[in-house]
C-alpha cells in the first residue's frame, strides 16, 4: 500500500490527452513538490515534471504537471506510441521523514 | 554530462551483507545530494534513502523498511556513494538504483543509474 495513490493503469489513442492522478495528504502533496517519473520497459525512470509543474530541458511541452491541495495530476496531450510507459509521482513526506512514490500507473497507448 | 554506474550486486543468502557501489562522474559529487531508490521485480518504485551533501554535514535519512540495517555513505574524494547492506531479507530482492538530486537547490532524484540487481535467497 503506497503513501501516494495511482491508478493502476491508464489508456489512450495516439493525439488523445490522458490524465494521471497522484493523492496525497497533508504531509507531503499538500505541503511539499510533486515529481513525476517515467519508467519505459527495461529501463531506469527518467524525470519528467519537478516542482509540481516544471519541466526538465528536453521533455516534451505535451508533458505537464498540476498541483492543488493534497492531489496532484499529470497531462499528456498528443499521445504517441513511444509514450507507452509506467509513470510514477513522488513527493517529501514530512511526517515520515523520508520520499514516497505512488504505486505507479502503467500507460497503454491503444 | 551526469553519469551514475552501480554495481556490487549479486546472489546473497538471508541474513547476509553486500556492499553497492555508485560510481559518479560529470559533476561535482560533493555539491549533491544522493538517494537510493529499489524496485522489486514487477513492483513499483521504492525510496530506500538519502545522503545530503558536504554543506549539509552528509547526513542521511532511511526509509522505515531498511532503518537499522542500512547504511549510506559516500566518499567526496572517489566520486562514489555507498550502501552497505546487513541482514538482508528476501523481500530486500530489487534493483536498486542511485540517483544525484535535480540541482542543488530541488533535492528530489533528478538522475538515475542503471541499477544493480540484489537477489537474497538461499
Amino acid at each position: 500500500q503506497s503513501v501516494l495513490t495511482q491508478p493502476p493503469s491508464a489508456s489512450g489513442t495516439p493525439g488523445q490527452r490522458v490524465t494521471i492522478s497522484c493523492s496525497g495528504s497533508r504531509s507531503n502533496i499538500g505541503s511539499k513538490f510533486v515529481y513525476w517519473y517515467q519508467q519505459l520497459p527495461g529501463t531506469a525512470p527518467k524525470l519528467l515534471i519537478y516542482r509540481n509543474d516544471q519541466r526538465p530541458s528536453g521533455v516534451p511541452d505535451r508533458f505537464s504537471g498540476s498541483q492543488s491541495g493534497t492531489s496532484a495530476s499529470l497531462a499528456i496531450s498528443g499521445l504517441r506510441s513511444e509514450d507507452e510507459a509506467d509513470y510514477y509521482c513522488a513527493a517529501w513526506d514530512d511526517s515520515l521523514s523520508g520520499r514516497v512514490f505512488g504505486g505507479g500507473t502503467k500507460l497503454t497507448v491503444l | 554530462e551526469v553519469q551514475l554506474v552501480e554495481s556490487g550486486g549479486g546472489l546473497v543468502q538471508p541474513g547476509g551483507s553486500l556492499r553497492l557501489s555508485c560510481a559518479a562522474s560529470g559533476f561535482t559529487f560533493s555539491d549533491h545530494y544522493m538517494d537510493w531508490v529499489r524496485q522489486a521485480p514487477g513492483k513499483g518504485l521504492e525510496w530506500v534513502g538519502r545522503t545530503r551533501d558536504k554543506a549539509n554535514s552528509y547526513t542521511t535519512d532511511y526509509a522505515a523498511s531498511v532503518r537499522g540495517r542500512f547504511t549510506i555513505s559516500r566518499d567526496d574524494s572517489k566520486n562514489s556513494l555507498f550502501l552497505h547492506m546487513n541482514s538482508l531479507k528476501t523481500e530486500d530482492t530489487a534493483v536498486y538504483y542511485c540517483a544525484r538530486d535535480i540541482d542543488t537547490g530541488t533535492h528530489a532524484p533528478g538522475y538515475w543509474g542503471q541499477g544493480t540487481l540484489v537477489t537474497v535467497s538461499s
